[in-house]
């Protein structure tokens, strides 16, 4: 089973700015993958990247990057030039590749003031 | 392409009551998981499966049952509700729990829209 530790219980910050979410975990599998999905107010959950722990290049889609630092268990997500519409809670999840799936953390909530 | 259809959307229930969270998908996944959400809690696993006929308990069982009796539907049965009980449940589903070893597959968590459950 893997732990994870999102220490930022809210984050907000005024439109346009560059917002960094945390990500920590902890696993005992050699072999691991992290995940962070997206919750708007609408309440559903949204997929945004899965990264294996065998490929520590950080990777960028748009506004959006993730910086994976194996040597400190940490898979953080940078939000760049922030918009209104990024306000929702993240979630980040590790997983093992076992059958108990995700294990997720209690989330960020991101709120973007115009 | 429906994907992950749960229903129903709200309900509410005395204490004692038992009902069933239908989920249903689309996509020929075989593995299938409930998470109930909680207010700065995360999701927490509640029981899955990795295919028709297999279930398994996750973080926090108790007061729930499930059963795969086909690819496609994982229902969850709440046997007498109780008031912590109240909570956004979500259905999901992927290939595999995490993508396994498959460099192709995302391996991602396809998730139902939720149920939100009140038990008075």
């Amino acid at each position: 089973a893997q732990k994870v530790t999102q220490a930022q219980t809210e984050i907000s910050v005024v439109e346009k700015e560059d917002v960094t979410l945390d990500c920590v975990y902890e696993t005992r599998d050699t072999t691991y993958y992290l995940f962070w999905y997206k919750q708007p107010p609408s309440g559903e959950l949204v997929f945004l990247i899965r990264r294996n722990s065998f490929d520590e290049q950080n990777e960028i889609s748009g506004r959006y990057s993730w910086n994976f630092q194996k040597s400190t268990s940490s898979f953080n997500f940078t939000i760049t030039a922030s918009q209104v519409v990024d306000s929702a809670v993240y979630f980040c999840a590790p997983g093992g590749g076992g059958a108990d799936g995700l294990t997720f953390g209690k989330g960020t909530h991101l709120i973007i003031q115009p | 392409n429906a994907g992950v259809t749960q229903t129903p959307k709200f309900q509410v229930l005395k204490t004692g009551q038992s009902m069933t969270l239908q989920c249903a998908q689309d996509m020929n996944h075989e593995y299938m998981s409930w998470y109930r959400q909680d207010p700065g809690m995360g999701l927490r696993l509640i029981h899955y499966s990795v295919g028709a006929g297999i279930t398994d308990q996750g973080e926090v069982p108790n007061g729930y049952n499930v059963s795969r009796s086909t690819t496609e539907d994982f229902p969850l049965r709440l046997l007498s509700a109780a008031p912590s009980q109240t909570s956004v449940y979500f259905c999901a589903s992927s290939y595999s729990p995490s993508g396994g070893l498959n460099h192709a597959n995302t391996g991602e968590l396809f998730f139902g829209e939720g149920s939100r459950l009140t038990v008075l």
